[in-house]
């Protein structure tokens, strides 16, 4: 069965600072790897995924995501933190064959300060 | 584009009523799903349709509750005689089936439930 780890339930930063969301999975075969984000009192946006091909992936407002096979990894990225970053990011995984639902980390919530 | 919508955004009711959920996914999305969410955990998978088929249904989905999407566009979620366990963020999200597996799934803002 598959599985994700956030290993920090809390990440702070100051603003301007870089920021990493650390992410680990579990799953049998090539995996599929998706990050989303959510703002209080409102349902999850996707970010980003990783699929094939580059280990790099770029996605929405600036964050990026770095696939990594053998430490099964996919840390969340942003070279410079805004303070409207702030909010709970959630990781996820499916393998890449099936039908089978996607699995969700237990999330990290994100602080920038001014 | 008008996203996923859910209704009721808030519910309130007593212990043993039955409440109902309405999600209008993303009109051309044939795939849509359930999640439960409660405080401090990420989403956790109830059930999806493809179409009007109920094609997966977690073992979190007890008897007293049901789904339906009879005709293939908006979908119900029905919680018989709730119990206070029952509380919470119930998500709703719609996806393509083509190339499923990779298809990013779009969120709705949630029914939060309280069972008082």
């Amino acid at each position: 069965a598959q599985s994700v780890a956030q290993p920090e339930d809390q990440v702070n930063v100051a603003e301007g600072n870089p920021l990493t969301v650390k992410c680990t999975y579990s799953v049998s075969g090539n995996p599929y790897l998706f990050w989303y984000v959510q703002y209080p009192n409102r349902g999850l946006q996707f970010l980003l995924k990783y699929i094939t091909g580059d280990n790099l992936v770029k996605g929405s407002y600036g964050f990026e995501a770095e696939f990594n096979k053998s430490q099964t990894s996919f840390h969340l990225k942003k070279p410079s933190a805004l303070v409207s970053d702030s909010a709970l990011y959630f990781c996820a995984v499916r393998p890449y064959s099936g039908n089978t639902p996607l699995v969700f980390g237990k999330g990290t919530r994100l602080s920038v300060i001014a | 584009d008008t996203g996923v919508s859910q209704d009721p955004r808030h519910k309130i009711t007593k212990r043993g009523q039955n409440v109902t959920f309405r999600c209008d996914p993303i009109s051309e999305h044939n795939r849509l799903y359930w999640y439960r969410q409660t405080l401090g955990q990420g989403p956790e998978f109830l059930t999806y349709f493809q179409n009007e088929a109920q094609l997966e249904k977690s073992r979190l989905l007890s008897d007293r509750f049901s789904a339906e999407r009879p005709k293939g566009s908006f979908s119900t979620l029905e919680i018989q005689r709730t119990e206070q366990g029952d509380s919470a963020m119930y998500l709703c999200a719609s996806s393509l089936a083509f190339g499923q597996a990779a298809q990013p799934q779009h969120f709705g803002d949630g029914t939060r439930l309280s069972i008082l």
